[in-house]
Parts: structure tokens; sequence; C-alpha cells
């Protein structure tokens, strides 16, 4: 069993429709949680950063963190076809940097 | 530069034959770490160096995999007698001690 799960989809909407992306994680000394966004041939940039349980809201994103449940969400508002890419959901222990990636969610808006 | 560099971006080798690839990253971060990504995969960690500590190495698959860091900057990835399932996008990334992730572009890796 791997230490973080993710559906890697594909998952296709139509613009305007809120998604929701979703990881589960084996290790309860996971401490801080991050959720990567990849366009194609790119390099990961982080989108939300979220320390401990908890929501964190940023514009149309929304992360959600329930380490009694090991499970961790972002919710996008308003889809747009710029939001198509794939998200990876990203964590690490308390004091450590080795992050530790889902497998990726592949994520298409439709106009 | 403004972002993590690293070359080449496009790699192309035979079974057998050694290959470099080099990270250049953000000045002033002192962590650098290399993933591995292959095709719909997640990122795999491979090692990471942070200041003058000795570098976590835990995640390299084989021997055939080495990585070094000159003077607290450059990093090169050194894989040997490469193999198919070498082929992957080689991910480096550098932060401050306790921050941000920045990621390169990758270094796209195709063992024939």
């Amino acid at each position: 069993q791997k230490e973080v799960e993710q559906d890697p989809g594909p998952l296709s909407v139509p613009e305007g429709a809120i998604v929701s992306l979703n990881c589960t994680y084996s290790n309860s000394a996971f401490q801080y949680f991050m959720w990567y966004r990849q366009y194609s041939r790119k390099g990961p940039e982080l989108l939300m950063y979220t320390y401990s349980s908890g929501n964190k809201e940023d514009g149309r994103f929304t992360a959600q963190v329930d380490k009694s449940s090991k499970y961790i969400s972002l919710f996008i508002r308003d889809s747009q076809p710029s939001d198509s890419a794939t998200y990876l959901c990203a964590m690490t222990l308390q004091g450590a940097q080795k992050l530790v990636f889902g497998q990726g969610t592949r994520l298409t808006i439709n106009p | 530069g403004a972002g993590v560099s690293q070359s080449p971006s496009n790699k192309v080798t035979e079974k057998g034959k050694d290959v470099e690839l080099r990270c250049d990253p953000i000045s002033g971060h002192t962590a650098l770490y290399w993933y591995r990504q292959s095709l719909g995969q997640g990122l795999e960690f491979l090692i990471y160096f942070q200041g003058n500590s000795a570098p976590d190495k835990s995640g390299l698959p084989s021997d055939r995999f080495s990585a070094e860091r000159t003077g607290g900057s450059v990093s090169t990835l050194t894989i040997q007698r490469t193999q198919q399932e070498d082929s992957a996008v080689y991910l480096c990334a550098s932060s401050r001690p306790t921050g941000e992730l920045f990621f390169g572009e990758g270094s796209r890796l195709t063992v024939l």
C-alpha cells in the first residue's frame, strides 16, 4: 500500500463546475499538507499549503485537511479551462522536508 | 536566473550508457531535491541535500544512481549503465531550510 493514495482520473467537468480532488494517507505523523498544480511538460507549482487539520481558502481554491480520517481535499469553485492540469497532493512530517506525493489527478475543464 | 534551471531538457540515450543531469537551484536556497516522475505517476523522491549535512539518499533506486552537490549550489544526478526502466522525467527542486519547494521544468530521459 502506498503512503499516499490519489485517484489518477482522468476527471473531466464543464466550465463553472465545482471540482473536488482528494487524497488519503496512511502515516498519521504527517503534519504539513500541500497541493501542487502541474501543467503539461512543466514542473509542479505550489497551489495550497496547510498545516495540520482545518480549512484554508485562497480565491477559488479551498484546501481541507481531516487528520482524524487521514483525508485531504482540494475544492475548485467556478472552474476555468485554465485550471486544466494535473493536481498532486503532497505531505511531509513535522520538521522534515522530504515530500511524499500522491499519483496526481489529471483534470480537464471543458469550455 | 529567477527559477530552478535544469539541463538537458531532453536526453535520448542507448541502454547501457551513462547520463548526467544538471540542476542549478535558486540562489540562496540551501535545500535541493531530486524527484523522478514516470509516465502517469506521481513524484518519487530520490535524494535531498541540505546545506553541509550528509545527503538523504534513501530514495535512490539502485547503486547505478548517484548525485552530488558542489559548493552548496549546482547538483548533478548521474545514472550509470542506463536501463529502459530509467526512462522518466527527472525533476529538481530547491527551497530555503523551511519553505516552499520550487521545481524546475525537468529533464526528460528516454532510454532506448
